[in-house]
């Protein structure tokens, strides 16, 4: 299996662009999770989707970001407009969820690197 | 809601052994998870714990006490290669998502 894909893997805009982030979960996952790290909050949970349908999007930042997944393996995260302190790496994560095991691992994407300039 | 506590920075020589701590308070306990994450790259499962006492995987072992709500993650015969983050992370009860610690970052020196 390939893992996770994102894409792209870096990204560089201008202040007040749109930047749209792709994500392809693990065939046959579930779950699908945006993250967004930075070295002053973290790992943050941004929103999670389970069977196509959006869970909980608490940690969404506000309107100007936004989540879907049309379809079991296709997920993208976008930013309209995009401002400087959105500059962070963004990473997607899938799971099995509902399986019979003890725990759910996820599994993470290779992250895109956005700078917002 | 959850909180979780680790330290910022470790160091460490080659061929010792490193424990990495972690508090966490949550309403509901459904286990607790450890990821490794080296410089640029993604994290990566280490871990998972839900019963109390000592998950050993290899140089890694895993502690957990949910009456004190702490963990530990042991690495004996560190390599440089552990040189890494470590992330602690507690799914909500009844949850799929994951709460991370911010991580502690080990630097292993020759």
């Amino acid at each position: 299996d390939a893992g996770v894909i994102q894409s792209p893997r870096h990204e560089v805009t201008e202040m007040g662009q749109e930047v749209t982030l792709r994500c392809k979960p693990i065939s046959g996952h579930n779950s699908l999770f945006w993250y967004r790290q930075t070295m002053m909050r973290g790992l943050e949970l941004l929103i999670y989707f389970n069977n196509n349908v959006p869970i909980d999007d608490s940690g969404m930042p506000e309107d100007r970001f936004s989540a879907k997944m049309p379809n079991a393996s296709f997920s993208t995260l976008k930013i309209q407009p995009s401002e400087p302190r959105d500059s962070a790496v963004y990473f997607c994560a899938s799971i099995s969820s509902g399986t019979n095991s003890n725990y759910n691992e996820q599994f993470f994407g290779p992250g895109t690197r956005l700078t917002v300039l | 809601g959850q909180n979780i506590d680790q330290p910022t920075e470790m160091t460490a020589t080659e061929g010792a052994i490193v424990q990495i701590n972690c508090t966490y308070q949550t309403s509901g306990f459904n286990g607790l998870f450890w990821y490794q994450q080296h410089a640029g790259e993604a994290p990566t499962f280490l871990s998972y714990n839900v019963l109390d006492g000592l998950e050993e995987k290899g140089r890694f072992s895993s502690f957990l006490s949910r009456s004190k709500g702490y963990s530990y993650l042991l690495l004996k015969e560190l390599q440089m290669k552990d040189s890494a983050s470590y992330l602690c992370a507690v799914p909500p009860y009844n949850t799929d998502k994951l709460i991370f610690g911010t991580g502690t970052r080990l630097q292993v020196f020759p």
